[in-house]
């Protein structure tokens, strides 16, 4: 089993409409949660960290329910600028202060006009 | 304040060539890692370091020598390069959890 998993999708979506990713991790013993956000052919960026009590920024809605081990990613209102792979990322067991996360394999989406 | 830089972009090696690959930062972090991208596998930790002189194996660190004897660069090395070496490799800098990344660079190994 992948310590991190995503539906690699593709969602195809048209603007405006709302979406929902998921992931599932494997170490109940992770701590940290982040969603990375992925255009074709560039480098991953942070989009937003995941709190237990769920945070949201802008249109972005994320939540952790640390008894399933499942993590959300919201988005509302769809943007064509939104296509992009969107990356479930947990910090590694055992990592102390090293910083090593582990990537699922991403989720991609594409908005239609 | 450029970030996270790699250099070279783009590279094609024959089979048992050997090359270097560099990362810069300056954004005076301590901790700088390599990973790989491949299709369908998600970005995997070859080596990291937690400080300048310090490096440590990731997860698929065969095949790879990393150095770090500046902490704003990080080397990756391949000694002997095969096809299974062709990616995408990530360099990536973090003050302590989030990371940033370099723009990527694209290996062809024939």
């Amino acid at each position: 089993r992948k310590e991190v998993e995503q539906d690699p999708g593709p969602f195809n979506v048209p603007e405006g409409a709302t979406v929902a990713f998921n992931c599932t991790y494997s170490n109940s013993a992770s701590q940290s949660f982040f969603w990375y956000r992925q255009d074709c052919r560039k480098e991953p960026k942070l989009l937003m960290s995941v709190y237990s009590s769920g945070n949201e920024d802008g249109r972005f809605t994320a939540q952790l329910n640390r008894a399933s081990q499942y993590i959300s990613l919201l988005i509302r209102d769809s943007k064509l600028s939104d296509s992009a792979t969107y990356l479930c990322v947990v910090n590694k067991k055992g990592s102390g202060n090293t910083g090593k996360l582990i990537f699922g394999q991403g989720t991609t989406l594409q908005v239609k006009p | 304040n450029a970030g996270v830089t790699q250099t070279p972009k783009f590279r094609v090696l024959k089979t048992g060539q050997s090359m270097t690959l560099l990362c810069a930062q300056d954004m005076n972090h301590e901790y700088m890692y390599w990973y790989r991208q491949d299709p369908g596998m998600g970005l995997r930790l070859i080596h990291y370091s937690v400080g300048e002189g310090t490096t440590a194996k990731g997860e698929v660190p065969d095949g790879y020598n990393v150095s770090r004897l500046k902490k704003q660069n990080f080397l990756l090395g391949l000694e002997s390069a095969a096809p299974s070496q062709t990616s995408v490799y990530f360099c990536a800098s973090s003050p302590r959890l989030e990371q940033f990344f370099g723009p990527g660079t694209r290996l062809t190994v024939l």
